[in-house]
């Protein structure tokens, strides 16, 4: 099936630990992105990259970091975890950045707990 | 900054209503304007987009309107059915690389 897959779907882990999420497209596009979904669901920019720019919200931790190893997957490492770091983290994906006509693809998302 | 309002917050219609979900928005010069749904446990899936020299898109059951000059967006349902019960979220794109800024959306429930 064409989509946007993440896993784990769900990562329980100890304060100052450090954990990766993984994130991969099979639909061809060009961008992906992070995405932060806190307690009351508000969903907030984390990071956009395509193979020529990485754009980083400013709000964003430097404990967090996109890796990219092809186009088709970005990965999300949280490096020294804290317990606001609890929150479902979506990734997504466009046909160009957002200035596009195409629509962004959500996976599943990824429910963080800190403990 | 781009801000987005969703009115209201939460909403529960008997089936069969047509109803309207609203967005507002505080900067007009966006690229363009999409309507997703959130189910819950769920990513989001994309219902509607509208260019920003569109006025409307439509899908089934669903239509979505954009005033760009008064800075606002509707999402109209139609004949709504249990099924349309989920969480409905506006987000725009200024047409730069760093994504969408989302509402906080409005809950909504289908009475069967």
């Amino acid at each position: 099936d064409t989509a946007v897959s993440q896993t784990p779907k769900y990562l329980v882990t100890q304060m100052g630990n450090d954990k990766s999420i993984k994130c991969e497209q099979n639909l061809g596009h060009d961008t992906m992105y992070w995405y932060k979904q806190d307690s009351k669901k508000f969903l907030k920019i984390m990071f956009s990259y395509n193979n020529k720019e990485l754009i980083i919200n400013e709000t964003v931790p430097n404990r967090f970091s996109p890796k990219s190893p092809d186009k088709a997957h970005l990965n999300l490492h949280i490096n020294s975890l804290e317990l606001g770091d609890s929150a479902v983290y979506f990734c997504a994906s466009s046909q160009g950045s957002g200035g596009s006509k195409s629509p962004l693809h959500f996976g599943n998302g990824t429910r963080l707990t800190v403990t | 900054k781009q801000e987005v309002t969703q009115i209201p917050a939460a909403l529960s219609v008997p089936e069969g209503e047509n109803l309207v979900l609203n967005c507002s928005f505080t900067d007009s010069a966006i690229y363009n304007l999409q309507w997703f749904r959130q189910d819950p446990g769920k990513g989001l899936t994309s219902l509607l987009l509208i260019q920003s020299s569109q006025r409307e898109q439509t899908s089934g059951r669903l239509n979505a309107s954009l005033d760009k000059s008064s800075g606002r967006s509707t999402l109209y349902i139609a004949a709504s059915q249990p099924g349309d019960s989920a969480t409905y979220l506006c987000a725009l794109s200024g047409g730069g690389a760093d994504g969408l800024t989302f509402g906080k959306g409005t809950h909504l429930i289908i009475q069967p």
